[in-house]
């Protein structure tokens, strides 16, 4: 099974700032999701993250505020960008293997104050 | 638009209690259906998922789901829990094999 890093763990910024989350995984993956759950709902997919290509964006979600990163099979990053406090959530990056079972990272818990 | 729901948002259950957690999709298509959880402090992981075959799935420990195809319902089952299941548990459906698209999540608490 993928065993996906996330860093930083968790971090508390300042409104109008930006964070980088990254991502590395122990296997070469083909995607690479990224997953927001906002307190106390569900998680959504951000995006899809493919290497050598553009991420492809979830409805409600734009490149501007979230740019991706994918510069190789085992790395992504995601960019939460000028947050605001509803940015405030837990950014989850995932990988699929054998085209079946998702794996996820231990999420990046993000305070914006 | 695709959607998953879970009814119980908080189930509260002691030791030895029968457990089971609701799960509706709204897809017409096929899907392949999970169960995952998360306990505290740790991440996401898979307890059991439904692709097709026997709609009985029997996950890791314990845990077991049936899928109704007629009543689009993947529910979640275990005769009798430990205080160590306490976690939260998202239902997930994915119409593709890659998007997962999760209900919101009930958060178990079993006391001893």
């Amino acid at each position: 099974s993928a065993v996906i890093s996330q860093k930083p763990s968790r971090d508390i910024c300042q409104r109008g700032t930006s964070l980088t989350i990254q991502c590395q995984v122990d296997s070469q993956v083909t995607m690479m999701f990224w997953y927001r759950q906002q307190p106390g709902q569900s998680l959504t997919l951000i995006a899809t993250a493919n290497q050598g290509s553009e991420a492809t964006y979830e409805s409600g979600f734009v490149i501007d505020k979230f740019p991706i990163s994918r510069p190789n099979l085992t790395f992504s990053t995601l960019t939460v960008s000028n947050m605001s406090p509803e940015d405030s959530s837990i950014y989850l990056c995932s990988v699929v293997e054998h085209d079946t079972e998702a794996f996820f990272g231990q999420g990046t818990r993000l305070t914006v104050v | 638009a695709q959607s998953v729901s879970q009814h119980n948002h908080h189930v509260i259950l002691s030791e030895a209690a029968s457990l089971e957690l609701g799960c509706n999709y709204s897809y017409g298509g096929t899907v392949n259906l999970f169960w995952y959880v998360q306990y505290p402090g740790q991440h996401l992981q898979l307890l059991l998922k439904y692709f097709s075959g026997d709609p009985l799935v029997k996950g890791i420990k314990g845990f077991e789901a049936e899928f109704i195809k007629s009543k689009f319902s993947f529910n979640l089952r275990k005769p009798s829990v430990q205080w160590s299941d306490t976690a939260e548990y998202f239902c997930a459906v994915s119409p593709f094999t890659d998007k997962l698209i999760f209900g919101t999540g009930t958060r178990l608490q079993v006391f001893p």
